[in-house]
């Protein structure tokens, strides 16, 4: 089974500064979905930017981007000018285009933001 | 624009009792599912279903039943409560038809089992 690993349980950024957030995963396959979902403290699941596996160009969205090592199987998410609101749990998450019922998620990074 | 709507938002069990998590969602949706999730873990799916009248288990199914008359309704039963269900439980739901579609999420609902 697909496996995605966060190996920072908490990250602090300066507000206006950039913070990036790492993800890797572990999959024998080749075509997948790879997400990042912000939860606020009032746990919604808010999708911030997702990126296929086939397309080689790295996803942008607004302050959020994305760097997809495929050979590396990495996906790390990128926040530029770093807001108050930005703060929030974020979790890693994939999708495999084989098997699309469901997801399997990173145990999730807790970012802080510092005025 | 209701998306996916979970209720109730709160509940608190004694072990041994019963409920029921409701979801609705209104953008007809194919897909829909039901995720749990616990401190330093990510969401883990508990049972999805891809149509009305077809259901399956996902990665923590024990302890839950779930039905799907209707495209709209999906939900949630505990037949038995324990304190190891004591989680936050998401629905979601997406079109099915391409796995690159985009999930949307409830907006949770805190349960705790004493």
């Amino acid at each position: 089974a697909q496996t995605v690993t966060q190996s920072q349980p908490e990250m602090s950024v300066q507000e206006a500064e950039t913070v990036t957030l790492s993800c890797t995963y572990d999959t024998s396959e080749s075509d997948y979905y790879l997400f990042w979902y912000k939860q606020p403290p009032s746990r919604q699941m808010i999708l911030v930017i997702r990126q296929e596996a086939y397309k080689q160009q790295n996803a942008t969205e607004n302050r959020f981007s994305v760097n997809f090592q495929k050979a590396a199987k990495s996906f790390s998410l990128k926040i530029s000018d770093s807001q108050l609101g930005d703060a929030a749990m974020y979790f890693c998450a994939y999708r495999s285009d084989y098997n699309n019922n469901d997801m399997r998620f990173g145990a999730g990074t807790r970012l802080t933001v510092k005025p | 624009n209701a998306g996916v709507t979970q209720t109730p938002k709160f509940q608190v069990l004694k072990t041994g009792q019963s409920m029921t998590l409701q979801c609705a969602q209104d953008m007809n949706h194919e897909y829909m599912s039901w995720y749990r999730q616990d401190p330093g873990m990510g969401l883990r799916l508990i049972h999805y279903s891809v149509g009305a009248g077809i259901t399956d288990q996902g990665e923590v199914p024990n302890g839950y039943n779930v039905s799907r008359s209707t495209t709209e309704d999906f939900p949630l039963r505990l037949l038995s409560a324990a304190p190891s269900q004591t989680s936050v439980y998401f629905c979601a739901s997406r079109q099915w038809l391409s796995s690159g579609n985009t999930i949307y999420f409830g907006e949770g609902s805190w349960l705790t089992v004493v």
